[in-house]
């Protein structure tokens, strides 16, 4: 079983719509989860940045980390083309800062 | 001013070749990485720097040979290389103590013919 499972989709949705984007994991030390979005022939950029349980917004963005259920979810509201890319989700324990566990990535199809 | 840049971004070379990616960050980061992502997107550590120092190696045939000159520099060399070598690598950086995320190059796409 892989530490860090994403659905590859692709998801594609219209404009406008909001968009649920998932990992789940197996190791409970993960207290640190990133989000990255990757547009093609580029590198992944960093979208959010989370510690622990809770949510954190930054404009359309919305991390939410359920740490009792080791799921993360990224949301995006009113989606647009722009955000057509593979969205990466990736963890960190403590004390091991350089050892990044990385889904698979799902790709959006935002639809005008 | 990129933070993370690499070059070149593209390689087209024949098997059996050596060729060379360079990688240079203006972050400030003291730990350095190449990764290698395949076509379906996965991203696979390769080794990871930290002040100079090699603290990832994994599994990786030892015809790659990284090499960090210093703390702003990873450079990755890679002898006789095979059709399977084919992918995009990624040099990426961060600071280990902060815990800081992972910030990435562009990519060199490599073709192995």
């Amino acid at each position: 079983q892989k530490e860090v499972e994403q659905d590859p989709g692709p998801l594609s949705v219209p404009e406008g719509a909001i968009v649920s984007l998932n990992c789940t994991y197996s190791n409970s030390a993960f207290q640190y989860f990133m989000w990255y979005r990757q547009y093609s022939r580029k590198g992944p950029e960093l979208l959010m940045y989370t510690y622990s349980s809770g949510n954190k917004e930054d404009g359309r963005f919305t991390a939410q980390v359920d740490k009792s259920s080791k799921y993360i979810s990224l949301f995006i509201r009113d989606s647009q083309p722009s955000d057509s890319a593979t969205y990466l989700c990736a963890m960190i324990r403590p004390y091991n800062f350089n050892k990044f566990y990385f889904g698979s990535g799902t790709k959006l199809n935002v639809k005008p | 001013d990129t933070a993370v840049s690499q070059t070149p971004k593209y390689l087209v070379t024949q098997m059996g070749n050596d060729k060379s990616i360079k990688c240079e960050q203006n972050l400030g980061h003291d730990t350095m990485y190449w990764y290698k992502q395949d076509s379906k997107k996965f991203l696979k550590i390769m080794f990871s720097y930290n002040n100079k120092e090699l603290i990832i190696n994994e599994t990786v045939p030892n015809r790659f040979s990284p090499k960090s000159p210093d703390k702003a520099h990873l450079n990755l060399h890679i002898n006789s290389l095979e059709l399977g070598d084919s992918a995009v690598y990624f040099c990426a950086s961060s600071q280990m103590e902060g815990n800081s995320p992972l910030h990435f190059g562009n990519g060199t796409r490599l073709t192995v013919t």
